[in-house]
């Protein structure tokens, strides 16, 4: 069974631009959840999509915004990138999506902003 | 606003003697507390969890405490092993939200 994949792995881009990170979830798994890892922040939670639909939302501008596809992939975009948002990105998904089950996350993208 | 705190952000252990790695929250509404590992360039494993009803839960070598009144809880690795090199983190969960709440990790290194 394929984990969760996220592309591309490393990703250089330059202050002002767009970015767009892609995340497949395991087969079957219909929640996908996006965290931003950072150097003594710990994950930060980005947002979290069920059947097409953003249930939740982090403290985040709305420079970030994501969506998810029928098939539960997902993609998040970052517009107007500023150099703070160089990090982590990692996506996560569960199987049910109702209460806890187990968050498989995926080996994350690296995003440097220059 | 940090509702989970790791306030180690690094631990040194011996091989062979017992890991305790430290978290602590200030929302009361969490159902479930979890403990994530994770490597260099990969993405966190999900290691052992507590529900918010119980106070110990074991898994192997791995064993998570929780203290509601202090809201406190712990993980305990023993004996450890220099497998267990990583990055630990904390993480809440409440169920209406869908969300896991993070803390800020703590590099555990075990020494040979």
């Amino acid at each position: 069974k394929a984990g969760v994949t996220q592309t591309p792995r490393y990703l250089i881009k330059t202050r002002g631009q767009q970015v767009t990170l892609s995340c497949s979830p395991i087969s079957g798994h219909r929640s996908v959840s996006w965290y931003q890892q950072t150097p003594g922040q710990g994950l930060q939670f980005l947002f979290e999509y069920f059947s097409e639909t953003q249930r939740n939302k982090g403290n985040f501008p709305g420079r970030f915004s994501g969506r998810q596809f029928s098939n539960s992939r997902s993609e998040m975009n970052v517009s107007t990138l500023e150099l703070g948002d160089s990090a982590l990105y990692l996506c996560a998904s569960t199987l049910l999506g109702q209460g806890w089950t187990e968050a498989f996350f995926g080996q994350g993208t690296r995003l440097t902003v220059v | 606003d940090q509702q989970v705190k790791q306030n180690s952000p690094s631990l040194s252990v011996q091989e062979g003697r017992i890991s305790i790695l430290n978290c602590d929250y200030t929302n009361s509404m969490f159902d479930y507390f979890l403990w994530y590992k994770k490597y260099p360039a990969e993405g966190p494993t999900f290691l052992i969890s507590i529900s918010s009803i119980k106070d110990k839960n074991e898994d192997g070598r791995f064993t998570v405490f929780l203290n509601k009144s202090a809201k406190h809880l712990s993980l305990h690795i023993v004996p450890s092993q220099p497998g267990d090199s990583a990055v630990y983190f904390c993480a809440a969960f409440i169920q209406g939200a869908q969300k896991l709440v993070f803390g800020q990790g703590t590099r555990l290194t075990i020494n040979p």
